[in-house]
């Protein structure tokens, strides 16, 4: 039973205009949420998070939109740079559960030069 | 900076073989944490550890135990090695006070 789930495992984008990567979940009880980037060969690396008592969190070209009711969460780059080519994770927590993260199938994404 | 050390980048085993795989983590973090990850199927926990000698079952604990005799290291053992089990292991540990995960580089298990 996937918790957490991206439904696109691919996406393209050309360099300069926007990213969106999407992400549901299913465990109404996650309260945290993060996004990883993971270059082939390397470990994932930490992103950016949401705590679920905001709806939207910015770090320079990295925004994470979450919307509760509909258990939905996103995260935009702009603007897209080649670097940014790899497979993003979205990952969910319970705040409570000893910080257990449950992780999306993932996106792979492509920025067209 | 944040280091953590998978002992293995490639390993090759055998069907029945016992296999280790070692995780090391110098920023003194309580809890790490044992992935795999496998096309379209994302991370998947097997196990994790709060302290030292203290493990919980992750998502798919089974064919797999773990051991944490110290605090720094955390290590993975494949009883008898299956090639439902060829993947790529990510070890993690976690700082609690900024809430980030940090992974080593993975190791890439052939089991033939």
């Amino acid at each position: 039973d996937q918790q957490v789930k991206q439904n696109s495992p691919s996406l393209s984008v050309q360099e300069g205009r926007i990213s969106i990567l999407n992400c549901d979940y299913t465990n109404s009880m996650f309260d945290y949420f993060l996004w990883y980037k993971k270059y082939p060969a390397e470990g994932p690396t930490f992103l950016i998070s949401i705590s679920s008592i905001k709806d939207k969190n910015e770090d320079g070209r990295f925004t994470v939109f979450l919307n509760k009711s509909a258990k939905h969460l996103s995260l935009h780059i702009v603007p897209s740079q080649p670097g940014d080519s790899a497979v993003y994770f979205c990952a969910a927590s319970v705040w409570s559960s000893g910080d257990k993260l449950t992780f999306g199938t993932g996106t792979r994404l492509a920025v067209r030069p | 900076d944040v280091k953590v050390t998978q002992s293995s980048r490639y390993l090759v085993k055998r069907t029945g073989e016992k296999v280790f795989l070692e995780c090391v983590q110098d920023m003194d973090h309580e809890n790490m944490f044992w992935y795999r990850q496998d096309p379209g199927l994302g991370l998947r926990l097997i196990y994790f550890s709060y302290d030292v000698k203290m493990k919980e079952k992750g998502d798919i604990p089974e064919g797999y135990s773990v051991s944490r005799e110290k605090k720094e290291r955390f290590s993975l053992i494949l009883e008898s090695a299956s090639t439902n089990q060829t993947s790529m292991y990510l070890c993690a540990s976690l700082d609690r006070l900024n809430e980030k995960l940090f992974f080593g580089s993975g190791t890439q298990l052939s089991v033939l």
